[in-house]
């Protein structure tokens, strides 16, 4: 069956410090693939989506490539600040069903 | 756009006793899931809806867990009698539609967080 599998956590940051969330996929077809970023206190929030191999998907200085010949969808963002701290949950989409990732916590101190 | 609504967002209740869950999805959407995610994990789905109808409940154990969304837009998700073991977050998402090969983003609401004692 379809699965996701992303880097463990939790990571800790430095303001200003690069982030990159390994993500990796098994699945049957060509499915969506989405980050879903979930704030302390709230619900999950879509981050950034790509329908498509080799799409970028980008949003809040995030980004992640859709790359089907090494199943991954790695989130990366060049400077981080003390509001990205949350936990990210990598996923894929196959028909209407969402799989997700165990979610990686991540902590950027000031 | 008010976004999808849950209710309570906390509850404790004591093993055995029953507890319900209330969504109210985004308005025009008729899809709605109602997800499980466990302490140190990612969602899992219980159960989707198009409109009233219940299209995937293979995941709900329904010796304890049943849901309804009769009017084709809020949903209640309930638990009797509940155990220890339901302990987590119930998570319930909306979406314009899901038709095959259709990439609807799915909407989450913040959860109820149940803890059984």
């Amino acid at each position: 069956g379809d699965s996701v599998t992303q880097m463990e956590g939790p990571v800790t940051l430095s303001e200003e410090a690069f982030l990159t969330i390994n993500c990796t996929y098994t699945a049957t077809g060509y499915p969506s693939l989405f980050w879903y970023v979930q704030y302390p206190g709230e619900g999950l929030q879509l981050l950034l989506k790509a329908t498509k191999a080799d799409d970028k998907g980008s949003n809040k200085g995030f980004e992640a490539t859709y790359r089907k010949e090494t199943t991954s969808f790695h989130l990366e963002k060049g400077s981080v600040q003390v509001s990205d701290s949350a936990v990210y949950f990598c996923a894929l989409r196959s028909d209407y069903k969402l799989s997700f990732g165990a979610g990686t916590t991540v902590t950027v101190r000031a | 756009e008010a976004g999808v609504v849950q209710s309570p967002r906390y509850k404790i209740i004591e093993k055995k006793q029953p507890v319900a869950f209330w969504c109210n999805p985004i308005s025009g959407h008729n899809t709605l899931y109602w997800y499980l995610q466990n302490l140190g994990q990612g969602p899992e789905l219980l159960i989707r809806y198009e409109n009233e109808e219940a299209v995937d409940d293979s995941q709900l154990p329904k010796d304890r867990f049943s849901a309804e969304r009769l009017k084709g837009v809020d949903s209640t998700l309930k638990i009797q009698p509940a155990e220890l073991g339901d302990s987590a977050v119930y998570l319930c998402a909306s979406s314009p539609s899901s038709g095959s090969g259709s990439t609807d983003t799915q909407y989450f609401g913040p959860g109820t967080r149940l803890t059984v004692l």
